[in-house]
């Protein structure tokens, strides 16, 4: 088992490019999330998902859109990359709602 | 007011020493409660689970105070790999059950 992989590890974008944020995990888990982690902020929960077809907001979600096409895949979309996206990006997977979450390594994003 | 609040240290220990963290939560539905460490660098790995009753898993008790809302974390013998973020975690009901984190308290263990 691979757990929850995340790509790429390191990015740099320029103030409002796009990309995407991918995350997989082969562990057939039904709730995925996707937080970000800023210095003095701790994590901070973007979106969730709690099975395919279906994802909402969290703490965070503007400026980031997400979809749920299979269990495995759940990625992340900046839609225009601003300097206040900087972060490192954890995507998280768990079997069930009272499980605790397995993290992938993370993504760090640089926004120039 | 925070949802999850912790110390933030940092707590610097000799090795051997006892090191107890607390960590308190404001909502009173939460029903999920662990503890995950965090090295430098690194993504957030599950320490353990805290039930209700108080669990063990050898140098490390967990205990939950439902009626005080708070969760603590005993370390005994701590050993220099111990050096790490702990993180309170509890979960969100209004949000898929998602997990809310604290910001972590950092440990320092010395020689």
């Amino acid at each position: 088992n691979a757990g929850v992989t995340q790509t790429p590890k390191f990015q740099v974008l320029k103030t409002g490019q796009s990309m995407t944020l991918q995350c997989a995990q082969d562990m057939n888990h039904e709730y995925m999330s996707w937080y970000r982690q800023d210095p003095g902020m701790g994590l901070r929960l973007i979106h969730y998902s709690v099975g395919a077809g279906i994802t909402d907001q969290g703490e965070v979600p503007n400026g980031y859109n997400v979809s749920r096409s299979t269990t495995e895949d759940f990625p992340l979309r900046l839609l225009s990359a601003a300097p206040s996206q900087t972060s490192v990006y954890f995507c998280a997977s768990r079997q069930d709602s009272f499980d605790g979450y397995t993290f992938g390594s993370g993504t760090r994003l640089t926004v120039v | 007011r925070k949802e999850v609040e912790q110390d933030p240290g940092p707590f610097n220990v000799p090795e051997g020493a006892t090191v107890a963290f607390n960590c308190t939560y404001s909502n009173s539905a939460s029903q999920s409660f662990f503890w995950y460490r965090q090295d430098c660098r690194k993504e957030p790995k599950l320490l353990m689970s805290v039930y209700s009753s108080g669990n063990e898993d050898g140098r490390f008790t967990a205990q939950l105070n439902r009626a005080s809302q708070y969760i603590s974390l005993l370390i005994r013998d701590s050993k220099l790999s111990d050096s790490a973020t702990y993180l309170c975690v509890v979960n969100i009901i209004n949000s898929g059950y998602a997990l809310n984190f604290g910001k972590g308290t950092s440990l320092l263990v010395t020689p």
